[in-house]
């Protein structure tokens, strides 16, 4: 079965610091993975996805299978990345399975 | 964002009633879903649609139902058989051409 695990419900850094949200995946077969952002009073969006290798507003995510992680990476956080995301999976018929997600709090 | 619309924003039911949740999409494209988002417990799908006149059943169909005899429109109907239907319900498309899923601003559906 598939599953997307978020082990950080919260995550407060200070603005300037690193940050990495952890997500663990598991599939039996070739993965495809996403990181989507909800920020306050907007839409879930897409962040990035693990295909395309590309920075988005800072952010990069490595797919690691011998770790089965796709971990979401920044050198210097914003308070403008705050936010809760979502990792996820996509599966057969374009289903996406999501893990619970991370509130990422970046104080000034 | 227009190319999702969900209605209402805001949603008020007496225990008991059936309901119905609207999602319209001009986006062309062919998957619909629909998912719940509760806190802490990130979002579960509840229906997906991949074309018109067909849908199958998510991880948490029971006590909802769903139709799709547009490609736009894929209305959700939370009935009374969902024990805990007070939730965040977001409705979402999918550009199968590069597996991007794109949500709705989402209904808040309030049981009392």
């Amino acid at each position: 079965a598939q599953r997307v695990t978020q082990p950080e419900k919260l995550l407060s850094v200070f603005k300037g610091a690193p940050v990495e949200l952890k997500c663990n995946y598991s599939y039996s077969g070739s993965p495809e993975l996403f990181w989507y952002v909800q920020y306050s009073r907007q839409r879930l969006q897409l962040l990035l996805r693990h295909i395309s290798r590309e920075s988005i507003k800072g952010f990069t995510a490595d797919l690691n299978k011998g770790e089965t992680s796709f971990h979401l990476k920044k050198p210097f956080a914003q308070e403008e990345d705050s936010a809760m995301y979502y990792c996820a999976l996509g599966g057969s018929n374009y289903k996406l399975t999501f893990g619970k997600g991370t509130l990422l709090t970046v104080n000034p | 964002d227009g190319g999702i619309t969900q209605s209402p924003k805001y949603l008020f039911r007496k225990e008991g009633q059936n309901v119905t949740l609207s999602c319209e999409q001009n986006l062309n494209h062919d998957a619909m879903y629909w998912y719940r988002q509760d806190p802490g417990q990130g979002l579960r799908l509840i229906y997906y649609s991949q074309i018109v006149n067909d849908f199958q059943k998510g991880d948490i169909a029971e006590g909802y139902s769903v139709s799709r005899e547009k490609k736009e429109s894929f209305p959700l109907t939370v009935t009374s058989a969902q024990k805990n239907p007070t939730a965040f319900y977001l409705c979402a498309t999918n550009s199968r051409r590069y597996n991007e899923q794109f949500f709705g601003p989402g209904t808040r559906l309030t049981v009392l």
